[in-house]
This record gives structure tokens, C-alpha cells and sequence, in this order.
């Protein structure tokens, strides 16, 4: 059900920001303001950073915020710190009464 | 505080079944959805299964279908995870998780705290 389009890398240097793109269709990010990100460092559980689009979990940085326009969901990493360089995965509500939720295919972020 | 501590992985045949658990403490287990998560060796993660705080409504990916349940004890604070009909494809380190949000009617894939993980590795 991996439906979400994101880059498969980006790179960026500290004190920086960088933008992950998340794009789907008018079915799931187009139609509903449900989009999540998830950190996930090497051999680390994933960390949830974003949901209902650009709301943080308690304890999230606010360098991290997220957004949403027409089809495509965004991350957005501001002030860049080495401990940012994980992969990135975003996820989106679909609505579908078997399965509602579609994934992307995960994003590395390498900080240079 | 919150833990989640899976437990029942290990190396099984194809064709073959694994029951993972996933004991849940430092909150009202019964209030909250849970998740089941894998990630296959160098890839990315893929939503398994779900199930509702109250065990009424249960949803998997189109890949388990049939063949893995999804099932919890709220007496016992425990979620599981039955897989039947193993394939080499399903061979990934295994994470519950909990949902965001309480007594949630919804699956909309917010899931704020993890266990560490357990690898399942099917192989002959």
C-alpha cells in the first residue's frame, strides 16, 4: 500500500533547512488534512514528528513543522543539526474502508 | 512511563507460523489502538496491522492479508500477532506501537510510542 511519493534522499548543512515533498493524489493528502512524518534513525524505532499535517507530539522540536498543498505534503527541517540526518517517511489518511492509510517509501536526510 | 516490549521472534520455514506478543505498560491499554509494523532488512517501513482500543475494528495491508491476525488482551495489556503461511517476504524486525490518540474510532496511522522491535526471519 506504499502509494506516497517522496525523494528518495536529500541533503542539507547545519543551520540550514531543508524541505521533504510527500505527494499523493486527490484521494488521500489532496482530501483529507491527515498527513504524518516519521523520523526513523539507523537500527531505531521510527519517531512520529507530525500528524494532522503540522501538529508536533509533546516533545518534538519546533524546528520541525509540516504543511500541506493540493496533492503534496511537506516537511520541513529548520536550523539543521547533525542529529537530524535519519530517513523521513510521511503517511496520509485514504479513507478506504480496508485499509485507510497509505505510506511513503521513506526519505534519507544526510547532513553534510 | 510508557514501554512496549515485544517478544516471540526468531527464525522459522516457509509455510511455517510465529505468534508475536507485545506487552504493553504505563498506560490504559484499553483506551488505545495499537499498531503492528515491520521493516524488512534495508527497506521501508510498511504498516501490518491495526487494531481498535475496544478490538472491534482490525485492518491489514493487502500483503497479510489471510494469513496474519491481529488480536488483543486488554486483561493481560497485551497485543498480538498471529502469522500463519510465512514467506521468505515477510522476513522483517516486527514493532508495536500505540496510537496518538484515546478511544480513537479511527486508523489514521499516528502511532507516538514504539517497542524496540523483534526480527522475524523466514528461511529454510
Amino acid at each position: 500500500q506504499s502509494a506516497l511519493t517522496q525523494p528518495a534522499s536529500v541533503s542539507g548543512s547545519p543551520g540550514q533547512s531543508i524541505t521533504i515533498s510527500c505527494t499523493g493524489t486527490s484521494s488521500d493528502v489532496g482530501s483529507y488534512n491527515l498527513v504524518s512524518w516519521y523520523q526513523q534513525h539507523p537500527g531505531k524505532a521510527p519517531k512520529l514528528m507530525i500528524y494532522e499535517v503540522s501538529k508536533r507530539p509533546s516533545g518534538v522540536s519546533n524546528r520541525f513543522s509540516g504543511s500541506k498543498s493540493g496533492n503534496t505534503a511537506s516537511l520541513t527541517i529548520s536550523g539543521l543539526q547533525a542529529e537530524d540526518e535519519a530517513d523521513y517517511y510521511c503517511c496520509s489518511y485514504a479513507g478506504s474502508s480496508t485499509f485507510p492509510v497509505v505510506f511513503g517509501g521513506g526519505t534519507k536526510l544526510t547532513v553534510l | 512511563q510508557v514501554q512496549l516490549v515485544e517478544s516471540g521472534g526468531g527464525v522459522v520455514q516457509p509455510g511455517g507460523s510465529l505468534r508475536l506478543s507485545c506487552a504493553a505498560s504505563g498506560f490504559t491499554f484499553s483506551s488505545y489502538g495499537m499498531h503492528w509494523v515491520r521493516q524488512a532488512p534495508g527497506k521501508g517501513l510498511e504498516w501490518v496491522a491495526f487494531i481498535r482500543y475496544d478490538g472491534s475494528n482490525k485492518y491489514y495491508a493487502d500483503s497479510v492479508k489471510g494469513r496474519f491476525t491481529i488480536s488483543r488482551d486488554n486483561s493481560k495489556n497485551t497485543l498480538y500477532l498471529q502469522m500463519n503461511s510465512l514467506r521468505a517476504e515477510d522476513t522483517a524486525v516486527y514493532y508495536c506501537a500505540k496510537d496518538l490518540i484515546a478511544v480513537a474510532g479511527s486508523f489514521f496511522g499516528w502511532a507516538d510510542y514504539w517497542g524496540q522491535g523483534t526480527l522475524v526471519t523466514v528461511s529454510s
